[in-house]
């Protein structure tokens, strides 16, 4: 069974970088048929899509964040990662990785079908 | 953009129907999907495509979509469907996924 699990520091400095990495078990990274993503929900707050990474490398990003963020992949050791440069306060969240099952072209449709449980960032001094 | 819209909160007692819209005054609503996300878990797809169910999950799910809302129903609740519940559709324009606002359901 598929499985999905975030790994980061919980506690990030303003101004730092936050990185995460999502380790892939029970399935290929390498598959042409899926994309995969990063997702996060601040403290009272919805889901907020951060962005998505094909097995190629190939990168979408939410364009309120796209200046500060980098997805990459890593196929060989079934890992994606996530970097968000000059973290501030409002980006404390739990962020989640995710498999992206897309309808059709990628840019028609798709939904997650498999998260990881999250991991907790606090922004703090 | 999409703009999506859902009620912050659903009461219902066990046993009983509850229905989650999730609306967009503007935008037609091509396709909707519905995530139930508990404190600490792990998200789940509740519902893809507007109804369809994943592998697991109950028939007292079903789903709706007439265009500007979609609807997420639980036929029977029972204590462990409270949760948070999200829609989520694409938006073609931006080549990205949007998410409502999430609403609350609290199993009385």
């Amino acid at each position: 069974q598929l499985q999905l699990q975030e790994s980061g520091p919980g506690l990030v400095q303003p101004s730092e970088t936050l990185s995460l990495t999502c380790t892939v078990s029970g399935g290929s990274l390498n598959s042409k048929n899926y994309f995969w993503g990063w997702i996060r929900l601040p403290p009272g707050k919805g889901l907020e899509w951060i962005g998505s990474v094909y097995y190629t490398g190939n990168t979408y990003y939410n364009p309120s964040l796209k200046s500060r963020i980098t997805i990459s992949v890593d196929t060989s050791k079934s890992q994606f990662s996530l970097k968000l440069t000059s973290v501030i306060a409002a980006d404390a969240a739990v962020y989640f990785c995710a498999r992206l099952v897309p309808t059709g072209d990628y840019a028609t449709g798709g939904y997650f079908d498999h998260w990881g449980q999250g991991t907790r960032v606090t922004v703090s001094s | 953009s999409y703009v999506l819209t859902q009620p912050p909160s659903v009461s219902v007692s066990p046993g009983q129907p509850a229905s989650i819209t999730c609306g967009e005054d503007n935008l037609r609503i091509i396709t909707v999907h519905w995530y139930q996300v508990r404190p600490g878990q792990a998200p789940v797809l509740v519902l893809y495509d507007d109804r369809d169910r994943p592998s697991g999950i109950p028939e007292r799910f079903s789903g709706s979509n007439s265009g500007h809302t979609a609807t997420l129903t639980i036929s029977r609740v029972e204590a462990g469907d409270e949760a948070d519940y999200y829609c989520q559709v694409w938006d073609s324009r931006g080549d990205r996924p949007v998410f409502g606002g999430g609403t609350k359901l609290t199993v009385l």
